[in-house]
């Protein structure tokens, strides 16, 4: 059973407009949700985290929306640079257990290209 | 600061052969995990460690995978005997204890013929 759905396996946009990564997600009991970035042969790179007492954070060109009613979260990258070409995951946490473990579930990932 | 460590970037055995893995965490960092990430999937968590302590193996294939993290700092991987199926990247990830996002290393590619 995937608690972390990412749908659509790869994005292409133009330079200088704006990509939309989506997400799903089927356990309530998330109260924590990152965004991961990742180049081929490297690890996974920490982008932008939301928790749930939120419904928006912004960091620079990237803006992270959660709608808890729906279960979903959004990626908003504006403008897109041919830079962010990679693999963007998906993943959630339950916090509220113990507060400590941290666990991550991460979702299989969209392949975004961002053509010049 | 430096990154988390990995070794050996890249392995190649048989099946049935053993492996190993090393990671070396972010200094300071309590908390150590190990992902498997197989092709075309998301990374899934194998074992979690908070100082030397085990927190969460509940994925981790007892029967063949082992893992042990020495004075609470550097941690090995071991895979005996490996299958197939085990053909994926290993990613070892560290954390401060707490509410903070994990820190990947590069990953150990492991194919297994």
């Amino acid at each position: 059973d995937q608690q972390v759905k990412q749908n659509s396996p790869s994005l292409s946009v133009q330079e200088g407009r704006i990509s939309i990564l989506n997400c799903d997600y089927t356990n309530s009991m998330f109260d924590y949700f990152l965004w991961y970035k990742k180049y081929p042969a490297e690890g996974p790179t920490f982008l932008i985290s939301i928790s749930s007492i939120k419904d928006k954070n912004e960091d620079g060109r990237f803006t992270v929306f959660l709608n808890k009613s729906a279960k979903h979260l959004s990626l908003h990258i504006v403008p897109s640079q041919p830079g962010d070409s990679a693999v963007y995951f998906c993943a959630a946490s339950d916090l509220g257990y113990g507060g400590a473990t941290n666990k991550l579930i991460f979702g299989t990932g969209t392949l975004l290209a961002v053509q010049p | 600061e430096a990154g988390v460590a990995q070794s050996p970037r890249y392995k190649i055995i048989e099946k049935r052969q053993s492996v190993a893995f090393w990671c070396n965490p972010i200094s300071g960092h309590a908390t150590l995990y190990w992902y498997q990430q197989i092709l075309g999937q998301g990374p899934k968590l194998l074992i979690q460690f908070q100082n030397n302590g085990v927190v969460d193996d509940s994925q981790l294939p007892k029967d063949r995978f082992s893992a042990e993290r020495l004075k609470g700092v550097d941690s090995t991987l071991k895979i005996q005997p490996a299958k197939l199926e085990d053909s994926a990247v290993y990613l070892c990830a560290s954390s401060p204890q707490g509410y903070s996002p994990l820190h990947f290393g590069n990953g150990t590619r492991l194919t297994v013929t």
